[in-house]
């Protein structure tokens, strides 16, 4: 059971290039995720998915854009990417609803430069 | 007045002593909190979910919530040097926004041996 999964673990990028996070899970969540981790500031929300076919922008959208494939993919794309874009970026997901077993599991991270 | 707040830290225990990690939310309608453990250069991971007010304890870790205040708690009793982590606050918001997880900045915690 692999749980969540993001690719690539490492990537440099140049000032403009563009690339896709890709994450999959195989858990039959509903609700996918991506944040990115910077120093100092926890974890921030970038886009969530609440169910295939919808998605919604958190705390810091700009500059990224989302796919929900299916229900088990949620991609990441930086179509131009900026210095201000390097970080740990990871995805989650998690059942939808309340209470109980509404937790997040995050896959193993994404560690971008832009250089 | 940002969604989730934890205290800022670093915080530093003496191995043995009792952690306390503290998380303050501002939507008054979340019903789901949940403490997460990171160690540096790892991913979160979930040691504790709390839902109903009061206290729930799991072996060595204790949260604690008030609805009323809107405050959640992590104590850390009998702390050991495996412990030294960030620990991440998160709040489940309410309604509409149920779908989205909040995280906090996270608390940095040494255990000293």
């Amino acid at each position: 059971n692999a749980g969540v999964t993001q690719t690539p673990k490492f990537q440099v990028l140049k000032t403009g290039q563009s690339m896709t996070l890709q994450c999959a899970q195989d858990m039959n969540h509903n609700s996918m995720y991506w944040y990115r981790q910077d120093p100092g500031m926890g974890l921030r929300l970038i886009y969530y998915s609440a169910s295939e076919g919808t998605t919604d922008k958190g705390e810091v959208p700009n500059g990224y854009n989302v796919s929900r494939l299916n229900k088990r993919e949620f991609s990441l794309r930086l179509e131009s990417a900026a210095p201000s874009q390097t970080s740990v970026y990871f995805c989650a997901s998690s059942r939808t609803g309340r209470g109980v077993n509404t937790e997040a599991f995050f896959g193993q991270g994404t560690r971008l430069t832009v250089v | 007045q940002k969604e989730v707040e934890q205290n800022s830290g670093p915080l530093s225990v003496p191995e043995g002593a009792i952690a306390s990690l503290n998380c303050t939310y501002s939507d008054r309608g979340s019903q789901s909190f949940f403490w997460y453990r990171q160690y540096s250069g790892k991913s979160p991971e979930l040691i504790m979910f709390i839902y109903s007010n009061g206290d729930k304890e799991d072996g060595r870790f204790t949260a604690q919530l008030n609805k009323a205040s809107q405050y959640v708690s992590l104590l850390i009793r009998d702390s050991q040097p495996s412990d030294s982590a960030t620990y991440l606050c998160a709040v489940r918001g309410s309604g509409g926004s149920n779908y989205k997880l909040t995280f906090g900045k996270g608390t940095l915690l040494t255990v000293n041996p």
